[in-house]
């Protein structure tokens, strides 16, 4: 079986650009979380979808914002780019809502490089 | 807020001798801890977690993890590492925010093996 799945695996934007990241749940999970890898520093939690509908969110500007499709699928949006959100990407799944009891799979991550 | 301090930014350590790697934590209540690991170009894998009871738990890949309540500590072990163990190893603590259970990470131990 796939694993999750992110597009793409690497990404340069300029500041104040808008970009658009990808994830692809594995299959019969319900449940997408985002989370932000700045390097030399552990993942920061940025978002939580279930069944559509937000779960979870950080302490992330609004310039960031996502959404889960009906197919479980699920878009990160980053608008005003800026140098610091530099970083990877990295989406995870799960069957249920993200609970300490439920595992969540990562995907290999996005590179997003800001110039 | 819980934190989590992982002492080792680096640590090289000979294929086949043993490992130990820290985890200190900071938080009000009995802690939800999580060992993961990253290869490069790798998402995150969880190792193992505890919640509660014996203090020793077992994990994949030949890891176990010891809680230590009275230091407020997770050690993840390994009585003899491959080549293949070379990754970073994330610790991260759970807790419950709003309602919503999340997980913050340490900042990382990156592992050399030497042969």
């Amino acid at each position: 079986d796939a694993g999750v799945t992110q597009s793409p695996t690497h990404l340069i934007k300029t500041r104040g650009q808008q970009v658009t990241l990808r994830c692809s749940p594995i299959s019969g999970h319900k449940s997408v979380s985002w989370y932000q890898q700045v390097l030399g520093q552990g993942p920061q939690f940025i978002f939580q979808y279930y069944e559509k509908e937000e779960r979870g969110r950080g302490n992330f500007p609004d310039r960031f914002s996502a959404r889960q499709f009906p197919n479980y699928s699920s878009e990160l949006n980053v608008n005003a780019l800026l140098l610091g959100d530099s970083a990877l990407y990295l989406c995870a799944s799960s069957l249920a809502v993200a609970g300490f009891q439920e595992t969540q799979y990562f995907g290999p991550g996005t590179r997003l490089l800001v110039l | 807020a819980q934190s989590v301090t992982q002492p080792d930014i680096h640590i090289t350590v000979s294929e086949g001798a043993s490992l130990e790697l820290r985890c200190n934590y900071s938080y009000g209540a009995t802690p939800y801890l999580f060992w993961y690991v990253q290869s490069p170009g790798q998402g995150l894998q969880l190792l193992l977690k505890y919640f509660s009871g014996d203090t020793l738990v077992q994990g994949i890949k030949g890891f176990e993890a010891e809680f230590k309540r009275s230091q407020s500590s997770f050690y993840l072990r390994k009585p003899s590492v491959h080549w293949s163990d070379a990754a970073e190893y994330f610790c991260a603590v759970g807790a419950r925010m709003g309602g919503n259970e999340k997980l913050t990470f340490g900042t990382g131990t990156r592992l050399t093996i030497i042969p």
